[in-house]
């Protein structure tokens, strides 16, 4: 089975404090990404990662920034946190079928962060 | 931009009645399409998906869906819901040209089951 796992299930977080989540998969997957899932508002896209080193921005990236130095870690950083940040934090990670066609994502658990 | 609209944002039934969860999106292209299903303090997984072929995809735990591509459509239908079936349902698609696997999500439909 796929497993992708998240470093915390809930975090408690100051405003301005520097924030790391991390993100590992077992499967060897190329892409890796970073939602956050608020009510009402569905998934929101906020990074992802098709290579090492490679990211790019998605919906909402505005006060996040990612790393990605191997190939089954993916980390989310928010470089000060602000209470607007306050969330449901998902990791996933897929690749290609084998008929190259579906990008089927797996996720993690979830970390839900909250900033005070 | 590409989107994705789930019309239902909360939906109680009574258990053994019928659900349909609708699901549209805005793109004229390739699609491939997905439900994914988060129970309750459980991670997002997947319900079903839809590449190409037979329009209607069966999932797991009795769901299916149809894929209408005039209407841009790919509702969920359950014959006969359960109290378990109680959770929150997100419809999405990936564009199936040269992307990187990016998914667009629907706002998701909340589902209680009264037993």
């Amino acid at each position: 089975d796929v497993k992708v796992t998240q470093s915390s299930r809930y975090l408690v977080k100051r405003t301005g404090e520097k924030v790391f989540l991390e993100c590992v998969q077992d499967m060897d997957h190329e892409n890796m990404f970073w939602y956050r899932q608020d009510p009402g508002l569905g998934l929101r896209l906020i990074y992802f990662s098709y290579d090492v080193k490679m990211k790019e921005k998605g919906d909402i990236p505005e006060g996040y920034s990612v790393s990605r130095e191997k190939k089954e870690r993916f980390s989310l950083i928010l470089e000060s946190a602000s209470t607007n940040q306050t969330s449901m934090y998902l990791c996933a990670s897929s690749s290609p079928s084998t008929s190259g066609r579906v990008y089927e994502q797996y996720f993690g658990p979830g970390t839900r962060l909250t900033v005070t | 931009a590409q989107s994705v609209s789930q019309h239902n944002h909360h939906v109680i039934l009574s258990e053994a009645a019928s659900l349909e969860l609708g699901c549209n999106y805005s793109y004229g292209g390739t699609v491939n399409l997905f439900w994914y299903v988060q129970y309750p303090g459980q991670h997002l997984q997947l319900l079903l998906k839809y590449f190409s072929g037979d329009p209607l995809v069966k999932g797991i735990k009795g769901f299916e869906a149809e894929f209408i591509k005039s209407k841009f459509s790919f509702n969920l239908r359950k014959p006969s819901v359960q109290w378990s079936d109680t959770a929150e349902y997100f419809c999405a698609v990936n564009l199936g040209s040269g992307n990187t696997g990016k998914l667009i999500f629907g706002q998701g439909t909340t589902l209680q089951v009264k037993p």
